[in-house]
């Protein structure tokens, strides 16, 4: 069984369209994140969420809005898609703090084109 | 502030022969360190971590580093390279903050 599932994997699109991406975690854990990758692989936390609760959120444009609607579950959508988004999107999760293991997610690969 | 330095954008070794990744950190707290390995087209996978017990941290697939606090350094080593350890290696910190503060990455290449 997959611990950490993103859908979709690959996500071309045009800018100005709206996406979301989907991420679950079976590992039963307590917090969930979001990163992004860009091109020079350079890995930078967007959003966390501890119990459905925002925790962390970084200097991201409001395009982007994380939902969570329960604990396994969070969610990135994105709204007015820019060509700098582009970039490859990863979930993570962990029992509860920092310090602790976060698992991540297969990532997906946003183009906007 | 946390941060990291990983010294080498890209490290070359022949298979069979030792690994070196450096990290430097910095940080106002004691930190923990992390390593993950991103192999291509994949998530990132720990390899190891610190948190504050032994300086000498074991991980997965031989690797192993080692917490150097009057050098501010956690180098990533392994004897013995071999041609599945061809990833992206990440030297992570983080602190009492609940976010991972990640390097920029080393690419390690690893030739027959």
């Amino acid at each position: 069984d997959t611990a950490v599932s993103q859908t979709p994997k690959y996500l071309v699109t045009q800018m100005g369209n709206d996406k979301s991406i989907k991420c679950e975690q079976n590992l039963g854990h307590d917090t969930m994140y979001w990163y992004k990758q860009d091109s020079k692989k350079f890995l930078k936390i967007m959003f966390s969420y501890n119990n459905k609760e925002l925790i962390i959120n970084e200097t991201v444009p409001n395009r982007f809005s994380p939902k969570s609607p329960d604990k396994a579950h969070l969610n990135l959508h994105i709204n007015s898609l820019e060509l700098g988004d582009s970039a490859v999107y990863f979930c993570a999760s962990s029992q509860s703090l920092a310090l602790d293991t976060q698992y991540f997610g297969p990532g997906t690969r946003l183009t906007v084109l | 502030a946390q941060s990291v330095t990983q010294l080498d954008s890209h490290v070359s070794v022949s298979e069979g022969t030792p690994v070196l990744l450096r990290c430097n950190y910095s940080s106002s707290y004691s930190p923990s360190l992390f390593w993950y390995v991103q192999h291509p087209n994949k998530g990132l996978q720990l390899l190891l971590k610190y948190t504050s017990a032994a300086t000498l941290v074991k991980g997965i697939n031989g690797f192993e580093a080692e917490f150097k606090k009057s050098e501010t350094s956690f180098h990533l080593t392994k004897p013995s390279a071999h041609m599945s350890d061809a990833a992206e290696y990440f030297c992570v910190v983080t602190s009492f903050t609940d976010k991972l503060i990640f390097g920029t990455g080393t690419r390690l290449q690893v030739f027959p």
